[in-house]
């Protein structure tokens, strides 16, 4: 089944403990992204990757890293969460030149405390 | 910055009606169009994409008019599964890939 998994789906921490949210497609797709969803902001965007070891910031990459160092994967590291990371993370893949098929994973649900 | 703008909602509506979401974009240089569909706390998921030709999808018609700067989904015969928040989203492709998303008009459909 063509799909894009997170992991993990649910994460209570504390402010400084470092993290890595995983993300994977198994779909072969050259473009992976990352966002945040908060409530009265909507989606926006944290990073992005066009290819292995291409990546970019999106609109929000402050207090974010991640790695493209294979195709199928995409972590999102918080180096040191702090409270206003508290949010819901998406990962979405998609095919070079056809952002109209793009395919978010469930969500993970972090909370820093 | 580049925005994206839609109706703020609530819209509540009978089973059976037509509803209309609008959505106005900044970036005069976007370059493709799309409306998402998401139900509460799970993810994304496209809905349809915008054409400026207009495109009709069973009950769903979406509109784009870029001299406005403006696009439309139109839902007729409005079905309790209909019940969401639909996203309108912009691509600002200018040799990077970025998608912007409107932030939302939740739609309850009422029996």
């Amino acid at each position: 089944e063509a799909q894009v998994t997170q992991n993990p789906r649910y994460l209570i921490t504390v402010t400084g403990k470092k993290l890595t949210v995983t993300c994977s497609q198994n779909m072969n797709h050259e473009y992976m992204s990352w966002y945040r969803q908060d409530p009265g902001l909507g989606l926006r965007q944290i990073y992005y990757s066009m290819n292995v070891e291409v990546t970019d910031k999106g609109d929000v990459p402050e207090g974010y890293k991640v790695s493209r160092k294979e195709k199928r994967n995409f972590p999102l590291i918080l180096e040191s969460p702090s409270p206003n990371q508290t949010s819901l993370y998406f990962c979405a893949s998609n095919p070079a030149g056809a952002e109209d098929t793009q395919y978010f994973g469930p969500g993970t649900r972090l909370t820093v405390l | 910055r580049k925005e994206v703008e839609q109706d703020p909602g609530p819209f509540n509506v009978p089973e059976g009606a037509t509803v209309a979401f609008n959505c106005t974009y900044s970036n005069s240089a976007s370059q493709s169009f799309f409306w998402y569909r998401q139900d509460c706390r799970k993810e994304p998921k496209l809905l349809m994409s915008v054409y400026s030709s207009g495109n009709e999808d069973g009950r769903f018609t979406a509109q784009l008019n870029r001299a406005s700067q403006y696009i439309s989904l139109l839902i007729r015969d409005s079905k309790l599964s209909d019940s969401a928040t639909y996203l309108c989203v912009v691509n600002n492709w200018a040799g990077s890939y970025q998608l912007t998303f409107g932030k939302g008009t939740k739609l309850s459909v009422i029996p």
